[in-house]
């Protein structure tokens, strides 16, 4: 069981908005930057969003993330069949003295 | 560019270990640290544990005390990770990335990962 709560799914028509939160605690997301990773099935996972908010060159404006207290989210504007894939998010838990990720969050364009 | 290029898939016994490997390239292999991270079939991921080149330190998951090995080779800009004692709970692939500077906290590259599948 993830130390970081996401929702199994979420899902939107083409060109809409979809929002993933991630849910922590104190000791992790309450205490450190918060990073997101998409997965496309069957390769390796890639870096979207780093220090709750930034984004690697490369990564397009319609991903965003912000944290707020023990929470984090990421938004996908503008959503586009390519988006489908499993997105986790990931801190560092400093109770368990470990990196944690989320339970992931599989996004379907409809 | 920054490349990691990880061993092949493997098949072993129950009972038995392996050690995978993750030739890195395209970065000061010393400035970052190198970590492991797992995903069984149709799970999510899972963090293992990494390893400082610099001067060979390790942090690993609780999980995997007592049973998980990680080492660096500074000569050949490689990290290995050996997992002994193996369970079918074992199969997965396994993906090493770059945290790209002591203290960044993310992972800005992932290798192509290895598949281990642990079966009798």
């Amino acid at each position: 069981q993830s130390v970081l709560t996401q929702p199994p799914s979420v899902s939107a028509a083409s060109g809409q908005k979809v929002t993933i939160s991630c849910s922590g605690s104190s000791s992790n997301i309450g205490n450190d930057y918060v990073s997101w990773y998409q997965q496309v099935p069957g390769t390796a996972p890639k870096l979207l969003i780093y220090d709750n908010s930034k984004r690697p060159s490369g990564i397009p404006e319609r991903f965003s993330g912000s944290r707020s207290g023990s929470s984090a989210t990421l938004d996908i504007s503008g959503l586009q069949a390519g988006d489908e894939a499993d997105y986790y998010c990931e801190t560092w838990d400093t109770s368990l003295n470990f990196y944690v990720f989320g339970s992931g969050t599989k996004v379907t364009v409809l | 560019q920054v490349q990691l290029v990880q061993s092949g898939a493997e098949v072993k016994k129950p009972g038995a270990s392996v050690k995978l490997s993750c030739k890195t390239s395209g970065f000061t292999f010393t400035m970052s640290y190198l970590h492991w991270v797992r995903q069984a079939p149709g799970q999510g991921l899972e963090y293992m544990g990494m390893a400082n080149p610099i001067n060979g330190d390790t942090n690993y998951a609780q999980k995997f005390y007592g049973r998980v090995r990680m080492t660096t080779d500074t000569s050949t800009s490689t990290v290995y990770m050996e997992l002994r004692s193996l369970t079918s709970k074992d199969t997965a692939v396994y993906f090493c990335a770059r945290e790209p500077a002591v203290g960044a906290k993310y992972f800005d590259f992932w290798g192509q990962g290895a598949l281990v599948t642990v079966s009798s």
